[in-house]
């Protein structure tokens, strides 16, 4: 069971340089989630896509573009990299029902970004 | 602005030793209250989801208790082993059901 899987696990990038992470999810989860994470801070929400079709914006959204390719799959895009971006990110998946949502997520292995 | 408070950031346990830390969060429009396990290296993993005051989970040696209406969540681990180096993660979800996490807890087993 591979789970949720995310490319690529490091990356070197300049100033100014745009990448994308790629994210899926084998589980059939409908909600998918890009976090990031500094040292001495908790987890912060990028953006998230409830159900396939849809994206919102999260905590700390700029600079940042998303795309839910299909069920399986969110992917994040940095279009011109800042030294800020430097960061652990991670993405995540669960299932998400509209009456209420406890399900636990289901997180990647991360990706350490370093921008030069 | 909703926070989540974990301490301490970091201890050092004997292993053997039985230890325990805290999650301190919002005591209003709580939903749920959820707890996970970071190994170096590894993705985090989730321990428990707990959604009722006074609710009490158990895994092996490690369990969680949630007060709700004080807003504060603890976390046991009872005769520590070295295996359960970690950081310890827990997150708080409101009525709009996104998490708000807290910064964690490093624990160090020493042999």
């Amino acid at each position: 069971n591979a789970g949720v899987t995310q490319t690529p696990k490091f990356q070197v990038l300049k100033t100014g340089q745009s990448m994308t992470l790629q994210c899926a999810q084998d589980m059939n989860h409908n909600s998918m989630y890009w976090y990031r994470q500094d040292p001495g801070m908790g987890l912060r929400l990028i953006y998230y896509s409830a159900s396939e079709g849809t994206t919102d914006k999260g905590e700390v959204p700029n600079g940042y573009n998303v795309s839910r390719l299909n069920k399986r799959e969110f992917s994040l895009r940095l279009e011109s990299a800042a030294p800020s971006q430097t960061s652990v990110y991670f993405c995540a998946s669960r299932y998400w029902w509209s009456s209420g949502n406890t399900g636990e997520l289901f997180f990647g292995e991360g990706s350490r970004l370093t921008v030069l | 602005i909703l926070n989540v408070e974990q301490s301490p950031q970091s201890l050092h346990v004997q292993e053997g030793d039985s230890t325990n830390f805290t999650c301190s969060f919002p005591s209003s429009n709580f939903y749920a209250l959820h707890w996970y396990r970071w190994e170096t290296a590894k993705s985090p993993e989730a321990l428990f989801v707990m959604t009722l005051n006074g609710d009490e989970k158990k895994k092996g040696r490690i369990s969680a208790t949630l007060n709700t209406k004080e807003g504060y969540s603890y976390l046991y681990i009872k005769g520590s082993q070295p295996e359960d180096s970690a950081t310890y993660l827990c997150a708080f979800s409101d009525s709009n059901y996104q998490l708000i996490w807290g910064a964690g807890t490093k624990l160090i087993i020493k042999p």
